[in-house]
């Protein structure tokens, strides 16, 4: 268990819909990372939040946003979604920003869209 | 580095064999490097990381080798088990110190250790 819970595990919803992921960081985790996991694309990187703040964004379409809120958690926010939206969500939680470690993972969420 | 998805490369070892898995990273400003395994239903596992001042790091059963000319980056395991069956990613940095888990993660090979 790497001490990142993300939820919901699984989640199904309609082309149009709009979905949110929850990710609670490691104890003292200040930065969360959000990944999409897709077949034809594999791991990509979304964005980056420390502390309340974004500090780095990578190929996150127009139609996702996210946040982290005071008590650390952060939520991906997925709409009008689309059939090449399902993918596995995962959420990695690190000490500092400026830390070189290892980013921690959580079990992800695994979006269908249908 | 690049994800390129679908068709992932294939390692098939015997138990206690060593196994090497390679990957070319595309980034020469790359300066943070990171292996993860990744079992079914899983998310990713740190295993060893590396930093770009450096050409060797060793952890239990496990070694990196980096070779920055090439741009090439190799995972070694001793003595492989088949609780190592899984697949795994090298993964890049190059955020500057800014953000060290915005990774850039490779297509992944799958390894299988059979019994």
């Amino acid at each position: 268990d790497s001490g990142v819970t993300q939820t919901p595990k699984h989640l199904i919803t309609a082309t149009g819909q709009r979905v949110t992921l929850r990710c609670s960081p490691r104890s003292g985790d200040l930065s969360v990372y959000w990944y999409q996991q897709s077949l034809d694309q594999g791991l990509q990187f979304l964005i980056h939040y420390y502390n309340g703040e974004e500090r780095a964004k990578g190929n996150i379409l127009e139609r996702f946003s996210a946040q982290q809120f005071p008590d650390l958690h952060s939520e991906l926010n997925l709409s009008s979604l689309e059939l090449g939206d399902s993918a596995l969500y995962f959420c990695a939680s690190s000490v500092l920003q400026g830390e070189q470690g290892e980013a921690f993972f959580g079990q992800g969420t695994r979006l269908t869209v249908v | 580095g690049e994800s390129v998805g679908l068709h992932l490369p294939t390692l098939s070892v015997q138990e206690g064999d060593n196994s090497i898995i390679n990957c070319a990273y595309s980034n020469s400003a790359s300066d943070y490097f990171i292996w993860y395994k990744q079992e079914s239903g899983k998310g990713p596992q740190f295993i060893i990381d590396i930093r770009s001042n450096m050409d060797k790091r060793q952890g239990q059963r496990v070694t990196v080798l980096l070779n920055k000319t090439v741009k090439h980056l190799s995972l070694q395991i001793a003595a492989t088990q088949p609780g190592d069956s899984a697949v795994y990613f090298c993964a890049e940095n190059n955020a500057g110190g800014t953000s060290y888990g915005k990774l850039t993660f490779g297509q992944g090979t799958i390894l299988t250790v059979h019994p």
